[in-house]
């Protein structure tokens, strides 16, 4: 079993839809979690970080760390067809760890 | 401001030649890495360096070597290529993990071993 799972897709969408990318982990030491979009043929940009449990925001997109589950989650609201790219999670433990990345999920958005 | 740039982005090697990769930042960030990207696994760290003339083993470091002569720089070697080694490469430079800092990505090497 990978420590970091992560559906591959591909997600189909239509614009405006709500999109909602998940990741699930192994290791509960994990505390420190970030969200990275990757277009094609380009390198990861972060996205979003949570610390821990709880959600946080930022413009149209939520991120929800539920550490009880061991799931954390990517809300994109009013997709839009800019938002079709991979989207990586990756996290690591409170201790200067290196971050494990999810394998990504390729979100298409339709206009 | 050019953040982290990778040369060369495309290279096609036949199996046993050697070649070095070249990450450049000028971010002056102290934590540089190297990693590789292949479909279905993710991410996975090669090797990684905290500072100048340091460097550290990762999650799948055999077959690659690296030096950090200067702070700016982290180069990837592959001293005998193998088609397992096939993958685009990634460089990434931050500042130190006690201050929980995200990684700035180049844009890749697409490397094919034949």
């Amino acid at each position: 079993q990978k420590e970091v799972e992560q559906d591959p897709g591909p997600l189909s969408v239509p614009e405006g839809a709500i999109v909602s990318l998940n990741c699930t982990y192994s290791n509960s030491a994990f505390q420190y979690f970030m969200w990275y979009r990757q277009y094609s043929r380009k390198g990861p940009e972060l996205l979003m970080y949570t610390y821990s449990s709880g959600n946080k925001e930022d413009g149209r997109f939520t991120a929800q760390v539920d550490k009880s589950s061991k799931y954390i989650s990517l809300f994109i609201r009013d997709s839009q067809p800019s938002d079709s790219a991979t989207y990586l999670c990756a996290m690591r433990g409170n201790y200067g760890q290196n971050f494990v990345f999810g394998p990504g999920t390729r979100l298409s958005v339709l206009p | 401001n050019a953040g982290v740039t990778q040369t060369p982005k495309f290279r096609v090697l036949k199996t046993g030649q050697s070649m070095t990769l070249l990450c450049a930042q000028d971010m002056n960030h102290e934590y540089m890495y190297w990693y590789r990207q292949d479909p279905g696994m993710g991410l996975r760290l090669i090797h990684y360096s905290v500072g100048e003339g340091t460097t550290a083993k990762g999650e799948v470091p055999d077959g690659y070597n690296v030096s950090r002569l200067k702070k700016q720089n982290f180069l990837l070697g592959l001293e005998s290529a193998a088609p397992s080694q096939t993958s685009v490469y990634f460089c990434a430079s931050s500042r130190p993990r006690g201050n929980n800092q995200p990684q700035h990505f180049g844009d890749g090497t697409r490397l094919s071993i034949l």
